[in-house]
């Protein structure tokens, strides 16, 4: 039980495209759903959560209109990158916290783009 | 600024050995706490959560948590070079966001 899943796993973009990441809870309904980014050998940062119907928090420094949250239903929330530039080149890993035990977060297995 | 600490490593140890795993952090309002494991360029696998003080065992693997002193493990018995990757202790003070610390990378040498 518990598994999330991410689409796509990998994507590569030409610099200003923008890219959707789907994030989804296979066997469950999802409470919150939180968007992290991670580079090459750095801890996981937050970017985002989002609880369904409601509009997401990010936190600092993230901007809100760049990487765009939508949390439509319990299971489905994504992520889109728009006007990607290499530098938004990372790995994106998503989680949730299911509504029965909201005590534990289950991670996607990630996704990662490279913008050229 | 809530906080979790870890040594970043790398940790090596033999295989068959105990390998030990530390954490401390700064929020004592602090409820959940859980340990994942981070193989390179996949994401965290939940492995172990502990919300009381105590030890928690589970196969191998054994979390302890010591809220009065804001430290929580994770020992690993008799460790396998499978067993080699990022472990990254997190906590959380219910209904916030997790905090996650910086992972400790963990060698184990066959």
């Amino acid at each position: 039980g518990a598994v999330v899943s991410q689409h796509p796993s990998r994507v590569i973009c030409k610099s200003g495209t923008s890219v959707k990441i789907e994030c989804r809870s296979l066997d469950f309904q999802a409470t919150t759903m939180f968007w992290y980014r991670q580079f090459p050998k750095q801890s996981l940062m937050l970017m985002a959560t989002s609880n369904e119907g409601s509009k997401a928090t990010y936190e600092q420094g993230v901007e809100k209109d760049k990487f765009l949250i939508n949390h439509a239903s319990l299971t489905l929330s994504t992520l889109t990158v728009t006007s990607a530039h290499p530098e938004d080149s990372s790995f994106y890993i998503c989680s949730a916290t299911s509504t029965a035990n909201s005590y534990e977060q289950y991670f996607g297995p990630g996704t990662r783009l490279t913008v050229t | 600024q809530k906080e979790v600490e870890q040594n970043s490593g790398p940790l090596s140890v033999p295989e068959g050995a105990i390998a030990s795993l530390n954490c401390t952090y700064s929020d004592r309002g602090s409820q959940s706490f859980f340990w994942y494991r981070q193989y390179s360029g996949k994401s965290p696998e939940l492995i172990m959560s502990i919300y009381s003080n105590g030890d928690k065992e589970d196969g191998r693997f054994t979390a302890q948590l010591n809220k009065a002193s804001q430290y929580v493990s994770l020992l690993i018995r008799d460790s396998q070079p499978s067993d080699s990757a990022t472990y990254l202790c997190a906590t959380r003070n219910y209904g916030q966001n997790f905090v996650f610390g910086p992972g400790t990378r963990l060698s184990v040498l066959p």
